[in-house]
């Protein structure tokens, strides 16, 4: 079966430290990844797609980036933290394609910028 | 662009039933999702919709109406521990293979006794 597993759970960090959130999918193989943010009663906001390895997509502008060095590792990434980066970070994935399957989220990170 | 809107909060009453309405306006349609997501946790899958009609699954339901852009989720038999937001979200309709999903805000349900 597949498992997606999210790191770390909770994370202070203050203004201008950098930022590294990792996310893992085992049991499948090329899967899409996506990095959505949450903020306090908020929607979930797309910020990054993956459809392959260094295949990387951005959704809006930000401070933040990500990376995909290999096919199932899904990284999110900051070199200085800003306030408004304070949220609850998910990490999913999908199989690609357009049929029934939805997302499969991680457990998230709760970042809090001081 | 695609707009979804959903109710900000409900409340209701265990054992009742509650309906969680969603309407989306987007330039296509490619599928419909309902996921649960209880208060510090991941959203989990409830259901998808892609065709007009009914789509049952124990205690809930999810309902698709393209012509109207209009989906609800229904809850029967509640049960406290069925409080959590509830979110819609639609596949972006030209996202092709990266099969993107756009969310709605959710709705906050509160089951109470």
């Amino acid at each position: 079966s597949q498992t997606i597993h999210q790191w770390p759970a909770t994370l202070v960090q203050p203004v201008g430290s950098p930022l590294s959130l990792e996310c893992t999918v085992e049991g499948t193989s090329n899967p899409n990844l996506y990095w959505y943010r949450q903020a306090a009663g908020r929607g979930l906001q797309l910020l990054f797609y993956s459809i392959g390895i260094d295949q990387i997509s951005s959704e809006v502008p930000q401070n933040l980036s990500a990376s995909r060095p290999q096919d199932r590792q899904f990284i999110l990434s900051s070199k200085k933290l800003l306030l408004s980066d304070s949220g609850f970070y998910l990490c999913a994935w999908s199989i690609a394609g357009t049929g029934s399957g939805g997302y499969t989220f991680g457990s998230g990170t709760r970042l809090t910028v001081v | 662009g695609q707009n979804i809107d959903q109710p900000t909060e409900m409340t209701a009453t265990e054992g009742a039933i509650v309906q969680i309405n969603c309407t989306y306006q987007t330039s296509g349609f490619n599928g419909l999702f309902w996921y649960q997501q209880h208060a510090g946790e991941a959203p989990t899958f409830l259901s998808y919709n892609v065709l007009d009609g009914l789509e049952e699954k124990g205690r809930f339901s999810s309902f698709l109406s393209r012509s109207k852009g209009y989906s609800y989720l229904l809850l029967k038999e509640l049960q406290m521990k069925d409080s959590a937001s509830y979110l819609c979200a639609v596949r972006d309709p030209f996202g092709g293979a990266t099969n993107k999903l756009i969310f709605g805000t959710g709705t906050l349900l509160a089951v109470q006794p």
